[in-house]
This record gives structure tokens, C-alpha cells and sequence, in this order.
């Protein structure tokens, strides 16, 4: 099983739609992310959170909003969908405990807005 | 903020071929990492490398941190290899900042 898993993998949702993205992890890692690729790019930063209580914007947060419901969970929403947030989505962990701060990734989830 | 730049953006090879990817950063920084984006999406980690070099079967990474780049290199290709090599630096946190990417194909 992998360790950061997202659901859904797909999703296609129209165009004012409210709509969440979820992941989970089993790492055990305190701080959590969410990143967005948009076709022929790399991933930018959208929100950021490095425990249960703590919630960082990112880069492109505008017309996102997240959740750390508890140390293994973190969502992203999409309060009210339009057809430029079409894109693949990424969950990431990583541990501020270790000596090192390597970032492991979910399987990312491909979101369609029509 | 930080760039972070990667050349060739494109490499086309056939299998058996050695290559290096490159990636340049703009600012010091405490975390650099390789990843391959295969075809299916999935971000595969390939090397934690803030300095020094490390190796993995076919695949070796070098970061020369006070110059500012870090080189990926793949020897003896196979089409396995094939998808989009992205490097990400972080600097004095770990949120990342992704380059654009080396895509790869390699051909039988």
C-alpha cells in the first residue's frame, strides 16, 4: 500500500461545483502539502501545513482551501471550481524530525473542471 | 525568490546511451531532490542530494552546493527510463521549488 494515498485518482466536476481532494499518509510525517501541475510545468505550492494546528499559504492559494483534520489527514477544497484549476493535483509529506527533509508524494489525483 | 532552471529541456535517446541532466539554483539551499515523473504521472523519488554524490544502479546524482548545480546522470538508458526529470530545491524550509523539467524519451 502506498504511504501517501489521495483520492479520488480522477475526478471530473462542472464549473461552480464545490469539490474536495483528500490525502492521507501513514508515514508518521508532521508537516503536510498540497501541489498543483499544470501540463508541461513543474509543481507549485498551494497551501502548506507543518502540524494540526498550522495552515501556510502557498504560492497559488487563491480559490483553494485546506484542512488538517489530524496529523494523518490533510484536504484541499475547492470551494467553487472553474475550468483553470484543471490539473494534476499532489500530496506530500516530509518529517521535521529527521536530520533530513525529504518530501515523499502521493500518486496525485488528475481534476477536470468542465 | 529562488529559480531553479533545467537544461536540456528535452532529450531524445536510444537505449544503451548515457546522459546528464542538469540543475541550476539561483540561492543556497538546504534540500535538493531528483524525481521521475513517469508516464502514468506518478512522481517517483529519485535522490534526497542537498550535496555531495550518491549512487543508485544505474542512476547517480552530484550536487556541488557552493556552485549551484546538481547534475543527474543516467547511464545505459531503457525505455523504463523514459517520462519527465524534475529537481526541486528548498531553502532554509522544506517547501520545494520545483524546476520545469527534462523530459525524456528513449527509444528501442
Amino acid at each position: 500500500d502506498a504511504d501517501v494515498t489521495q483520492t479520488p485518482r480522477n475526478r471530473i466536476t462542472k464549473t461552480g461545483k464545490r469539490i474536495m481532494l483528500e490525502c492521507s499518509q501513514t508515514k508518521g510525517h508532521d508537516r503536510m502539502y498540497w501541489y498543483r501541475q499544470d501540463p508541461g510545468l513543474g509543481l507549485r505550492l498551494i497551501y502548506y501545513s507543518f502540524d494540526v494546528k498550522d495552515i501556510n499559504k502557498g504560492e497559488i492559494s487563491d480559490g483553494y482551501s485546506v484542512s488538517r483534520q489530524a496529523q494523518a489527514k490533510f484536504s484541499l477544497s475547492l470551494e467553487s471550481a472553474i475550468p483553470n484549476q484543471t490539473a494534476l493535483y499532489f500530496c506530500a509529506t516530509s518529517d521535521s524530525r529527521q536530520g533530513d527533509t525529504e518530501a515523499f508524494f502521493g500518486q496525485g489525483t488528475r481534476l477536470t473542471v468542465v | 525568490g529562488i529559480q531553479v532552471e533545467q537544461s536540456p529541456p528535452d532529450l531524445i535517446l536510444q537505449e544503451g546511451a548515457n546522459s546528464t541532466l542538469r540543475c541550476n539554483f539561483s540561492d543556497s539551499v538546504n534540500n535538493l531532490q531528483w524525481f521521475h515523473q513517469n508516464p502514468w504521472g506518478q512522481l517517483i523519488n529519485l535522490f534526497y542530494i542537498p550535496s555531495g554524490t550518491k549512487q543508485n544502479g544505474r542512476l547517480s546524482a552530484t550536487t556541488v552546493a557552493t556552485e549551484r548545480y546538481s547534475l543527474l546522470y543516467i547511464s545505459s538508458s531503457q525505455t523504463t527510463d523514459s517520462g519527465v526529470y524534475f529537481c526541486a530545491v528548498g531553502v532554509n524550509t522544506d517547501k520545494l521549488i520545483f524546476g520545469t523539467g527534462t523530459r525524456l524519451q528513449v527509444f528501442p
